[in-house]
C-alpha cells in the first residue's frame, strides 16, 4: 500500500494559521473515521495530537483541529507558534486491517 | 505513569540475527496493541506491524511481511521487534507504540545500525 500523500513542507509566520493536507485513497481515509496525526520534532518519540479524524487528545492545544473531506484529511494549526516547528505525519487504518503513515510535512514558523 | 521503555542502540553486522524489545508500565499491557514504526536516517514514519497481547495475534504491512517478526511476552509486559538476517537497510529508528484510538503512547526508540 502507498504512503498517504501530505506536502513535502509547508510555513507561516507566527499567529498565523496553515492547514497540511493528507490525501489517500477510499480503501484507507474515505473509507472510515480512523485518519490520526502526530507532531514529531527531531530526536524525540512522536506526539500523538489528534484521532478519529477531528478528536484532540486532552492535554493537546486547542490550536491543533482535524477535518475531512472525501479521501482527504487536514490538521490545521492555528496561532502557530515557534515550537509548532516540527514534522506532522497523518496515519489511516485501512481496509486490509493495517494501518498507513502519510508522506510527512516539515512546518517551518517563519 | 504510562510509559513504553525500549532497549538500547544496537550496532550490528550484515547477515546477524536481532531482537529489540519494548516493556509497558502503568496500564493493563493486554488491553491496547503494540505498534512497531520504523523511520530511515532523513525519512519519514512507516507503520510496520501490530501485535495483540492478549492472544499475540499479528498483522504486519506488506512492506515488512516476512522481514521481521513481532512478537510478545505478556508475563513481563513486553513487546519484541526481531529480525533473522539483518541487512544494511534494516539501519533505522524503531519506535514501539501503545494502539488504541492512535498511537497515544510512545517508547523513545531504539537505534538500529547494520554496517559491515
Amino acid at each position: 500500500q502507498s504512503a498517504l500523500n501530505q506536502p513535502a513542507s509547508q510555513s507561516g509566520s507566527p499567529g498565523q494559521s496553515i492547514t497540511i493536507s493528507c490525501t489517500g485513497t477510499s480503501s484507507d481515509v474515505g473509507s472510515y473515521n480512523l485518519v490520526s496525526w502526530y507532531q514529531h520534532h527531531p530526536g524525540k518519540a512522536p506526539k500523538f495530537i489528534i484521532y478519529g479524524d477531528t478528536e484532540r487528545p486532552s492535554g493537546v492545544s486547542d490550536r491543533f483541529s482535524g477535518s475531512k473531506s472525501g479521501n482527504t484529511a487536514s490538521l490545521t494549526i492555528s496561532g502557530l507558534q515557534a515550537e509548532d516547528e516540527a514534522d506532522y505525519y497523518c496515519c489511516s487504518y485501512t481496509r486490509s486491517g493495517t494501518y498507513v503513515f502519510g508522506t510527512g510535512t516539515k512546518v517551518t514558523v517563519l | 505513569e504510562v510509559q513504553l521503555v525500549q532497549s538500547g542502540a544496537e550496532v550490528k553486522k550484515p547477515g546477524e540475527s536481532l531482537r529489540i524489545s519494548c516493556k509497558g508500565s502503568g496500564y493493563t499491557f493486554t488491553i491496547y496493541w503494540i505498534t512497531w514504526v520504523r523511520q530511515m536516517p532523513g525519512k519519514g514514519l512507516e507503520w510496520m506491524g501490530r501485535i495483540d497481547p492478549s492472544d499475540s495475534y499479528t498483522n504486519y504491512s506488506p512492506s515488512f511481511e516476512g522481514h521481521v517478526t513481532i512478537s510478545v511476552d505478556k508475563s513481563i509486559s513486553t513487546a519484541y521487534l526481531q529480525w533473522s538476517s539483518l541487512k544494511a537497510s534494516d539501519t533505522a529508528m524503531y519506535y514501539c507504540a501503545r494502539q488504541d484510538n492512535g498511537m497515544d503512547v510512545w517508547g523513545q526508540g531504539t537505534t538500529v545500525t547494520v554496517s559491515s
